[in-house]
């Protein structure tokens, strides 16, 4: 079973307000994704670390999220400025590589913006 | 450009029926394939992983065969049961690229 760690399960917003969620990753992986799974289950990458470095990152979470993983600190991904579009379960996956090895996924943070 | 494409979006079954999920994928590299599994309420999990071309793996009474010739991976079980119902994903992670998933719901 995965011991990703996410919180809160669920975050509540209004429209121009900063959305901020955690996640812990697994003990001993370096490489944290960050994934948004909208309504229709599909999965849209936001951005991937290696110990605390930016792998990867889409064009739009360069603009409007921001996003760490500081060492001995959980990771977070933070909304600056949330959308009612933003609305969306999300998913962060830890791993032990980046390309082969397996990702473990936490359950979700659940932001609805009203 | 990679991807990976699923064609069903929803497969509904009676239990004791035989399971087929198509999953094609495109990239220019040798990717390493997956099979996730997402439980209503939970994060994906995996499900079974293949790295090397025309290698099976099987994992839960789950099939699927790396086919490096048709570009698939497609994801089977003799004899679904109840509990099987979930949404399913095909994945590689050359570029962290899953499929749109398969939602499969089994009938008691």
């Amino acid at each position: 079973n995965s011991k990703v760690i996410q919180t809160p399960r669920y975050l509540v917003k209004g429209q121009g307000q900063k959305a901020k969620m955690r996640c812990i990753p697994e003990k001993g992986h370096p490489v944290v994704f960050w994934y948004q799974q909208n309504k229709n289950n599909e999965f849209k990458f936001l951005i991937n670390f290696q110990n605390q470095e930016v792998l990867q990152q889409i064009d739009m979470t360069e603009k409007r999220f921001s996003a760490e993983c500081p060492s001995n600190s959980p990771c977070s991904l933070e909304i600056q400025s949330s959308e009612a579009g933003d609305s969306a379960l999300y998913l962060c996956a830890s791993s032990r590589g980046t390309f082969y090895a397996e990702q473990f996924f936490g359950p979700g943070t659940r932001l609805t913006v009203l | 450009g990679d991807s990976v494409t699923q064609m069903q979006g929803q497969v509904t079954l009676s239990e004791d029926d035989f399971l087929f999920i198509n999953c094609t994928y495109s990239t220019t590299w040798y990717p390493t394939l997956f099979w996730y599994v997402q439980y209503p309420g939970e994060g994906p999990q995996l499900l079974l992983k293949v790295t090397t071309a025309n290698n099976k793996g099987i994992s839960r009474g789950f099939e699927a065969t790396y086919d490096k010739g048709t570009t698939s991976f497609h994801l089977q079980k003799a004899s679904v049961q109840e509990s099987d119902s979930a949404v399913y994903y095909c994945a590689h992670t050359n570029k962290v690229v899953f499929g749109t998933g398969t939602r499969l719901q089994v009938l008691p």
